[in-house]
């Protein structure tokens, strides 16, 4: 069976710093991996994805995920965070084919908190 | 209408009582998931539809755990029953169609906040 693992329940970090929120996921076939984000009252929304290609993958809003296959982690990072930024993310995997290429499997999120 | 819209937005029930859950989807999205947050963790996949029918139920609890969709659009999930193990956020999301591939991305509602007393 498919998990992911988040190994930080909350991340307090102060205005301008850097920020890694870590995820390693478990699959021993092909994956897709998202990290989605929930705002305080809001619902889910797809922050950026890994589906094929370039390991590197990047939001619109400064954050970036890396892809390492032997390390079976998707990292998120950001240089350099925003007190908007304060939020819960959530690390989810899939695989690419049948039923499984159809779910998502989330892992427990990260309450990233970020202060001024 | 814009996004996933889910009613209510909150349910208060006592145990033994039967809920029902609403889900809109998308306008035009073919696919429509179920997912359950308790407090603390992350959403966990219950159901999938494509179409009008049910294609994985395998994240279902139980038996007291029925979803339908019989138009195609509109989904409802039915819990009888209810437990108060079964208190948590009720997400729904829908797709374009099937799969996560490019171009193809789950769009989650609001959620309804379930609490069984």
């Amino acid at each position: 069976a498919q998990s992911v693992t988040q190994l930080d329940s909350q991340v307090p970090v102060f205005e301008e710093a850097p920020v890694e929120l870590r995820c390693n996921y478990s699959s021993s076939v092909s994956v897709y991996l998202f990290w989605y984000v929930q705002y305080p009252n809001q619902g889910l929304q797809l922050l950026l994805k890994y589906l094929s290609g370039s390991t590197l993958v990047e939001s619109i809003n400064g954050f970036e995920a890396e892809f390492n296959k032997s390390q079976t982690s998707f990292h998120l990072r950001k240089p350099s965070v925003h007190i908007s930024d304060t939020a819960e993310y959530f690390c989810a995997q899939s695989g690419v084919e049948g039923n499984a290429g159809n779910m998502l499997t989330f892992g427990g999120g990260t309450r990233l908190m970020v202060k001024p | 209408g814009a996004g996933v819209s889910q009613t209510p937005s909150n349910k208060v029930t006592e145990k033994g009582k039967y809920v029902e859950l609403r889900c809109d989807p998308i306008s035009g999205h073919t696919a429509l998931y179920w997912y359950r947050q308790s407090l603390g963790q992350g959403p966990e996949f219950l159901i999938y539809f494509q179409g009008t029918g049910a294609a994985d139920d395998s994240g279902l609890p139980n038996d007291r755990f029925f979803a339908v969709r019989p138009e195609g659009s509109v989904s409802t999930l039915k819990i009888q029953r209810t437990e108060r193990g079964d208190s948590a956020v009720y997400l729904c999301a829908s797709s374009l169609t099937i799969g996560l591939a490019t171009g193809n991305e789950q769009f989650f509602g609001p959620g309804t906040r379930l609490t069984v007393l």
